[in-house]
């Protein structure tokens, strides 16, 4: 079935920890999306990518980085991780063809201690 | 820029009906989408709209006048696994309308 699923579901680290949160996609889709989202809060959005070898930063100003080696795959890296990034993660996929939206997956829950 | 607004939250009763708002500015319009939210959950895509009028989607339905920049999701027969957040959304004209602006959200609470 497709889908797009991220992993881990939740993770509790350490801050100076340097962790990359998975997605991954099997519906062929070229558009991805990672949003954060503090709990109750809106979404922000902090990377997005066109298709391989292309990636943009959001509107969110953001410490993580992210790559588009394939189709399927959005990683998204944090180099050194600090309380201040406890939040939720969401990442997305899209046609954005007409009606369809974004696919998201289930979203990993971030906590640096 | 872009703009959406929606009330920040609602209350309701189980069985009876709800219009959540949401009213968008934006350079330029390409359609218009709801979602909901559990909370601690990802979004799921609830409709669509990119014309005038009315869709109809079960108990729940959308609304869309592009005039007035205006749409409302309309929620029949409520019931308690309705409680969550309702994002209304809209193509981003300036990024060729490739990604889509989110507005806060609308928090629903349905009580017995």
């Amino acid at each position: 079935e497709a889908d797009i699923y991220q992993t881990p579901r939740y993770l509790v680290i350490g801050t100076g920890k340097k962790i990359t949160l998975e997605c991954s996609q099997t519906m062929g889709h070229d558009k991805m999306y990672w949003y954060q989202q503090d709990p109750g809060m809106e979404l922000h959005l902090i990377h997005y990518s066109y298709g391989v070898n292309s990636t943009e930063k959001g509107d969110l100003s953001s410490e993580s980085t992210v790559s588009r080696i394939r189709t399927e795959h959005f990683p998204l890296t944090l180099e050194s991780a600090r309380p201040s990034h406890t939040s939720q993660y969401l990442c997305a996929s899209s046609e954005l063809t007409e009606g369809s939206g974004y696919t998201f997956g289930s979203g990993t829950r971030l906590t640096v201690v | 820029g872009q703009n959406i607004d929606q009330p920040t939250e609602m209350t309701a009763t189980e069985g009876a009906i709800v219009q959540i708002n949401c009213t968008y500015q934006t350079s330029g319009f390409n359609g218009l989408f709801w979602y909901q939210q559990h909370a601690g959950e990802a979004p799921t895509f609830l409709s669509y709209n990119v014309l005038d009028g009315l869709e109809e989607k079960g108990r729940f339905s959308s609304f869309l006048s592009r005039s007035k920049g205006y749409s409302y999701l309309l929620l029949k027969e409520l019931q308690m696994k309705d409680s969550a957040s309702y994002l209304c959304a809209v193509r981003d004209p300036g990024t060729g309308f490739q990604k889509l602006v989110f507005g806060t959200g609308t928090r629903l609470l349905v009580s017995p």
